[in-house]
């Protein structure tokens, strides 16, 4: 089994559409995250949930709006795409947040967004 | 805020050692290290906690001082498959989050 997934691995679209990506985890993790890679392979951490609550939002644009229905699920939907938001997006999970954090971040394989 | 890894790239040859350097300009509390090959996602090699511990793993060690808030990723007899992007990440602790470096690429040729 996977311990981190996400759907779907690729995505291509028109500026303008809305798209989103899941992510599950299997791991019984408290805590999700979305890691934005771009071509310079920067990555970025864009949110983070703990228990379904959003615990981190890095001045990441409104139009990227994260739900956590569960804390083995983390969406990500995307309105109004742009050039610039193409890029690979990691989804990620963890256990324990703050000061018991010290746990290795496990992956998933990434959903590559291309917007034309 | 997000810290400094030296250098961008290095090109070994098989069996040869390599340092990479992680730096920060912010007090930490954990230095986390990630390897990742092209197409694939970053994977974990290991976590130092404050506290100036090294830590190894096969022939890959590191090692953190938290005073000089820096990191160093020691690879030693390199084999190809040590190829890839390496990235440190950094928490201070205060918030749930690790903050990658710019990454460092090392080719291994045989």
């Amino acid at each position: 089994d996977t311990a981190v997934s996400q759907t779907p691995k690729y995505l291509v679209t028109q500026m303008g559409n809305d798209k989103s990506i899941k992510c599950e985890q299997n791991l019984g993790h408290d805590t999700m995250y979305w890691y934005k890679q771009d071509s310079k392979k920067f990555l970025k951490i864009m949110f983070s949930y703990n228990n379904k609550e959003l615990i981190i939002n890095e001045t990441v644009p409104n139009r990227f709006s994260p739900k956590s229905p569960d804390k083995a699920h983390l969406n990500l939907h995307i309105n109004s795409l742009e050039l610039g938001d193409s890029a690979v997006y990691f989804c990620a999970s963890s256990q324990g947040t703050g000061r018991t954090f010290g746990g290795e971040l496990f992956f998933g394989e990434g959903s590559r967004l291309t917007v034309l | 805020q997000q810290p400094v890894q030296s250098p961008q790239a290095v090109i070994l040859r098989e069996g040869e050692d390599a340092v990479i350097n992680c730096s920060s300009s912010k007090a930490l509390y954990s230095v986390h290290w990630y390897r990742q090959k092209h197409g694939e996602a970053p994977v974990f090699l290991m976590i130092l906690l404050k506290g100036g511990e090294q830590k190894g793993h096969e022939k890959i060690s590191a090692s953190f001082n938290e005073k000089k808030q820096q990191s160093s990723l020691y690879l030693t007899a390199s084999q190809l498959s040590y190829s890839g992007t390496y990235f440190c990440g950094t928490d201070k602790g205060s918030a749930s989050k690790i903050i990658f470096g710019s990454g460092t690429r090392l080719s291994i040729r045989p």
